[in-house]
C-alpha cells in the first residue's frame, strides 16, 4: 500500500516559474525524501527532512513538513525545461536500529511539465 | 561517480516463462532493495537485504519471485512463471550500512509480459 499522495497529479507551468507539489502520508515518519525520475528512468535522490525539521533548501529546491498535518511541500524555484520529470515523495517509517527493514514508501508521484 | 547497475535494461517475454534480473549496488553498500513499479504508479518495495541477509520480503509474491544476494554484492531477482500483471519496471537501490537514509537506485529493468 502507498503511504504518501502527491498534490497534483500532474502540473504543467512556463519555463521560469516556480512549481508546488505536495504531499500528504497517514504514518509517523522518520524522514520525509523527494526523488525526481526522468521518464523511464530510475529515480535520483533530491532531498531529505527529518521529523524534527521543518524546511530545508537545497539549490533552487525547498521542502517544508509539517508532522501535525502529516504533510510536505516540494518548491522548485525558476523552473527550467530540464526539470520536466515526475516527482515522488517517500517516507520511512521504522525506527532505525541498524538493522531493520526501512524500505521507502512511496506516493503515486506528480508529473510536472516545463512549458519553454 | 558510482552507480547502481541493472540488467537487462527491457526484458520481454511471454506468460509462464521465467525471467531474471541483475543488480549490482555501488561498492561498499550493504543494503540493497528490490522496488516494482507499475506505470503511473510509485515504486513499491519488493524485498530488502543487509548483506547476504533478507531483512524484509514481506511484499514479495513468493509463490512466483525469489531474489538472492548470495555473497552480499550483487543480486538477482527472478519471477517464474511470469504473468502478464508482472509487467513493470523493476528498481533496484542500495545504500550505506550507517546511515541508510538515501537510497541510490538503478535505470531500472522494464519488463513486458505478453
Amino acid at each position: 500500500s502507498q503511504q504518501g499522495e502527491e498534490d497534483p497529479q500532474a502540473l504543467s507551468i512556463q519555463e521560469g516559474e516556480n512549481a508546488t507539489m505536495n504531499c500528504s502520508y497517514k504514518t509517523s515518519i522518520n524522514n520525509l525524501q523527494w526523488y525526481r525520475q526522468n521518464s523511464g528512468r530510475g529515480l535520483v535522490h533530491l532531498i531529505l527532512i527529518r521529523s524534527n525539521e521543518r524546511e530545508k533548501h537545497s539549490g533552487r529546491l525547498r521542502v517544508t513538513l509539517d508532522t501535525s498535518k502529516k504533510s510536505s511541500s516540494l518548491l522548485i524555484t525558476a523552473s527550467r525545461a530540464a526539470d520536466t520529470a515526475s516527482y515522488f515523495c517517500a517516507t520511512e517509517t521504522t525506527p532505525y536500529s541498524g538493522g531493520g527493514a526501512d524500505g521507502l514508501t512511496f506516493g503515486k508521484g506528480t508529473h510536472l511539465i516545463i512549458q519553454p | 561517480e558510482a552507480e547502481v547497475a541493472q540488467s537487462p535494461r527491457y526484458k520481454i517475454t511471454e506468460k509462464s516463462q521465467a525471467v531474471a534480473f541483475w543488480c549490482d549496488p555501488i561498492s561498499g553498500h550493504a543494503t540493497l532493495y528490490w522496488y516494482r513499479q507499475i506505470l503511473g504508479q510509485g515504486p513499491e518495495l519488493l524485498v530488502q537485504f543487509q548483506d547476504e541477509s533478507v531483512v524484509d520480503d514481506s511484499q514479495l509474491p513468493k509463490d512466483r519471485f525469489s531474489a538472492e544476494r548470495l555473497k552480499g554484492v550483487d543480486s538477482t531477482l527472478k519471477i517464474q512463471p511470469a504473468e502478464l500483471g508482472d509487467s513493470a519496471m523493476y528498481l533496484c537501490a542500495s545504500s550505506l550500512a550507517t546511515p541508510k537514509e538515501t537510497q541510490y537506485f538503478g535505470p531500472g529493468t522494464r519488463l513486458l509480459v505478453l
